[in-house]
């Protein structure tokens, strides 16, 4: 069965960095676009970032473009988001999530990461 | 890209139906079938509960159904159970190649 785990969350300042993974398995993980969709607390969901099967395609939320970078390994199966110049306003769960292949669905979610940024 | 327009709360009693409504724009839900429907019950990840529009993945019980019309979305939950109280996000794929939720729907089954 698909298994998403997501990593790397904790307590950063801001202006910091951090770098989240999503390690996958129970499915062929090169064959599927991944995305990045956050949650803060008590607030609805939130879009992040998408990245495609072969990395050739990436987009991202106008409020982590230039911030926020995705990628993928693989040969590792697994996703990361790497985030730069922490807010406040990043505070959140984030979620990695399996893209449905020709559907542009979030098929599959892992159980999330919590990110606190703060002084 | 705002967040799709959902109502903050619904609720009905066992064994009614509900609809919950998802209203965007041209460039998202009035421009694709790509619209999903998400449950998240308190402390658990999402659960995709409908996709592209009116489909259900395997497991989903056919008391979930959703249609579109237009611009605006609709999920509809019919002879409610306890178990169905929770959370509900529609999200749609948008024409800037993004993806947006709504702002999310709390359903009290009384």
């Amino acid at each position: 069965q698909v298994q998403l785990v997501e990593s790397g969350g904790g307590v950063v300042q801001p202006g910091r960095s951090l770098r989240l993974s999503c390690a996958a398995s129970g499915f062929t993980f090169r064959s599927y676009g991944m995305h990045w969709v956050r949650q803060a607390p008590g607030k609805g969901l939130e879009w992040v970032a998408i990245i495609s099967k072969d990395e050739s395609d990436k987009h991202y939320a106008d409020s982590v473009k230039g911030r926020f970078t995705i990628s993928r390994d693989n040969s590792k199966n697994t996703l990361y988001l790497q985030m730069n110049s922490l807010r406040v306003e990043d505070t959140a769960v984030y979620y990695c999530a399996k893209d449905r292949s020709n559907s542009w669905t979030l098929e599959y979610w892992g159980q999330g990461t919590l990110v606190t940024v703060s002084s | 890209q705002s967040a799709l327009t959902q109502p903050a709360s619904v609720s009905g009693s066992p064994g009614q139906s509900i609809t919950i409504s998802c209203t965007g724009t041209s460039s998202d839900v009035g421009g694709y079938n790509y619209v999903s429907w998400y449950q998240q019950h308190p402390g658990k990840a999402p659960k995709l509960m409908i996709y592209e529009v009116s489909n259900r993945p395997s497991g989903v019980p056919d008391r979930f159904s959703g249609s579109k019309s237009g611009n605006t979305a609709s999920l509809t939950i019919s002879g409610l159970q306890a178990e169905d109280e929770a959370e509900y996000y529609c999200s749609s794929y948008t024409t800037y190649s993004t993806w947006v939720f709504g702002g999310g729907t709390r359903l009290t089954v009384l």
